[in-house]
């Protein structure tokens, strides 16, 4: 299995700061990389996908980058809106695996 | 708009079965696979497995195997996430999503609660 780690685990920021997660694979996964953010009480909603992607409605602040081990989800004006768990999953190959999430607090 | 709806919270007892259910709509539903993820209290995500409506191919991570049943019918455009014998670990919510090609998720159902209490 492809192993995901995120970090930092946890971070607090203050509104319209510049805020940047890591999530880094345990072999190389092309583009095959994406991210989500999961409010407290709901459901996981797609952020970003193939890395570097943004569905349609998602804030523009919001964007991804990185290939093969390594990528970065960057907030560039957080918002307290932003406030959430969010997680990178895999979908290079089966199983599909997640990695433990980045909490993002509003100070 | 497309959606995915859950069935509703489940309170179940150790050994009991259940099956939960993940209806789709507003795309066609068997051209799709669709995954289903667990997430315990207070805990991060974890992928289950995922099946493909049009003809039931299905395929599960290796901690899941043998321990849920994922099936569908695409006449009535559902999945379902079964289980022959609950444990108290198999408590937690349990989120249906729509695959697209490339394995990302998206929408995800709005989750079912599912709790094993004696």
């Amino acid at each position: 299995d492809i192993q995901m780690t995120q970090s930092p685990s946890s971070l607090s920021a203050s509104v319209g700061d510049r805020v940047t997660l890591s999530c880094r694979a345990s072999q190389s996964i092309g583009s095959y990389l994406n991210w989500y953010q999961q409010k407290p009480g709901k459901a996981p909603k797609l952020l970003i996908y193939g890395a570097s992607t943004s569905p349609s409605g998602v804030p523009s602040r919001f964007s991804g980058s990185g290939s093969g081990t390594d990528f970065t989800l960057t907030i560039s004006s957080l918002q307290p809106e932003d406030l959430a768990r969010y997680y990178c999953q895999q979908s290079y190959s089966i199983p599909r695996t997640f990695g433990p999430g980045t909490k993002v607090e509003i100070k | 708009e497309v959606q995915l709806v859950q069935s509703g919270a489940e309170v179940k007892k150790p050994g009991e079965s259940l099956r939960i259910s993940c209806e789709g709509s507003g795309y066609s539903f068997s051209t799709y696979w669709i995954g289903w993820v667990r997430q315990m209290p207070g805990k991060g995500l974890e992928w289950m497995g995922s099946i493909y409506p049009g003809d039931s191919d299905t395929t599960y991570s290796p901690s899941f195997q043998g321990q849920v049943i994922i099936s569908a019918d695409k006449s009535i455009s559902t999945a379902y996430l079964q289980w022959n014998s609950l444990r108290a670990s198999d408590t937690a919510m349990y989120y249906c999503a729509r695959q697209y090609g490339s394995g990302f998720y998206d929408p995800w159902g709005q989750g079912t609660l599912v709790t094993v209490s004696s």
